[in-house]
Order: C-alpha cells, then structure tokens, then sequence
C-alpha cells in the first residue's frame, strides 16, 4: 500500500513570496489533515478535511494561508505571503474516516521563509 | 481547549534500562489518547492509542501506555529499551467527539546508548 505523498520536500522562499504544498492521502482515505511543525515543537493541526468539505480550520490563519481538496482525493496548501515564522514542516496526514482509525503522516515539506 | 505537557524534552539511557516518559493533558471531557513515534529520516507514525477499556494499552516492539484518568496522564513505558528505539516521540490527545482533533505535545527525544 502506498503511503501518503507529499512534494515538494523542500522549499526555501524569501518573506512575502508565495509557496505551494501538495499532497496525495491513502488511496480510499476520506479525511486530510494539515499540520504545522515549528522546530522544537509538536504537530498542530492548521485544516481537517472530510472528503472535500472542511470540519475545522479553526488554527488556520485564514489571512495568508489557503487550503483545498479538489475531488475529495489530492490536497495543496497555499501560504500567500509568507512570514518568517512560517518556517516550518508541513505534514500531511490521512486517515479512513475521523475518530477510530490511525492517522497515516507524509515525510512533510520543510519550508524555510528567509 | 485542550492541551498537553510532555515533561522531559530530552532522555539518555542506556540499553536494557526501563523507560517511561510522562504525558499529561488537560481537557475536560472524553478523550482518546495516542503515542506517536519518529525514527531518524522516517514519518510520523502511530505507537499505541487508547479509547475505552483497558486502561493498559500494549503498542508495537514493547511498548505500552497507562491511562490514570484522575491524574490525566497517558505515560509510555518500555522495560528494556534497545538501540533501535533511539526516536522522537509524541503524545497527543482528540476530543472524543464527531469533530475532534488531536493536539499533540512537543515531543520527547530519546536517545539510547549502545
């Protein structure tokens, strides 16, 4: 089975350029997650989706940072302009459904914002 | 909100010694409760979680977590770490509802010495 996809793996941009994420969950998996991973931090979760629609954004800095799933399947993340306290690792996850089954994580995207 | 606190950032053992690592988090109604792991260059992947039951919660290569739910605490522990379990580790807690989300602590890293 393949694992969930995420390019590119690494992207380094200056401050109030445009950067895109892309991710492509478990085949048949019906929920996405966006997390952020600042250095020395824990994953926090920027969007969940559940197929195509969205069931929390509430972390999502909804100013600059964009995301949609087309189709229910593949997902891009848009941050748009970056800051520099956007430098982070950008993980995708995947999972079935919501609550009972295991969340399945992409090797992230390492965003440096210079 | 929820939230939670791993209280050792950085832990060095030797090999065959007995590791726990403390996690606690505070929310208000039922939760679930995970331990994820990171290999050096590997993803983000699950450990162990609880939902109901047993509070004694067995994971994959050893590993298992007790959940004391009057101290709000799901601590890992292992009798006989290996070289091999050398990783960051997570714990994360989700609102036990159709929408929740996991927030994660800000990780442990474990390094064992040959």
């Amino acid at each position: 089975e393949a694992g969930v996809a995420q390019s590119p793996r690494y992207k380094i941009i200056e401050k109030r350029q445009s950067v895109a994420f892309w991710c492509n969950p478990i085949s048949g998996h019906a929920t996405l997650y966006w997390y952020q991973q600042i250095l020395g931090q824990g994953p926090k979760l920027l969007i969940q989706f559940q197929n195509n629609g969205v069931v929390d954004d509430s972390q999502l800095p909804k100013d600059r940072f964009s995301a949609e799933r087309l189709k229910g399947v593949d997902s891009t993340l848009k941050i748009q302009p970056a800051k520099l306290e956007d430098s982070a690792v950008y993980l995708c996850a995947s999972s079935l459904r919501e609550i009972t089954d295991t969340q399945y994580f992409g090797p992230g995207t390492r965003l440096t914002v210079l | 909100a929820q939230s939670v606190s791993q209280h050792n950032h950085h832990v060095i053992l030797s090999e065959a010694a007995s590791l726990e690592l403390g996690c606690n988090y505070s929310y208000g109604g039922t939760v679930n409760l995970f331990w994820y792991v990171q290999y050096p260059g590997q993803h983000l992947q699950l450990l162990l979680k609880y939902f109901s039951g047993d509070p004694l919660v067995k994971g994959i290569k050893g590993f298992e977590a007790e959940f004391i739910k009057s101290k709000f605490s799901f601590n890992l522990r292992k009798p006989s770490v290996q070289w091999s379990d050398t990783a960051e580790y997570f714990c994360a807690v989700r609102a036990n509802t159709n929408a929740g989300k996991s927030t994660f602590g800000d990780g442990t890293t474990l390094t064992v010495k040959p």
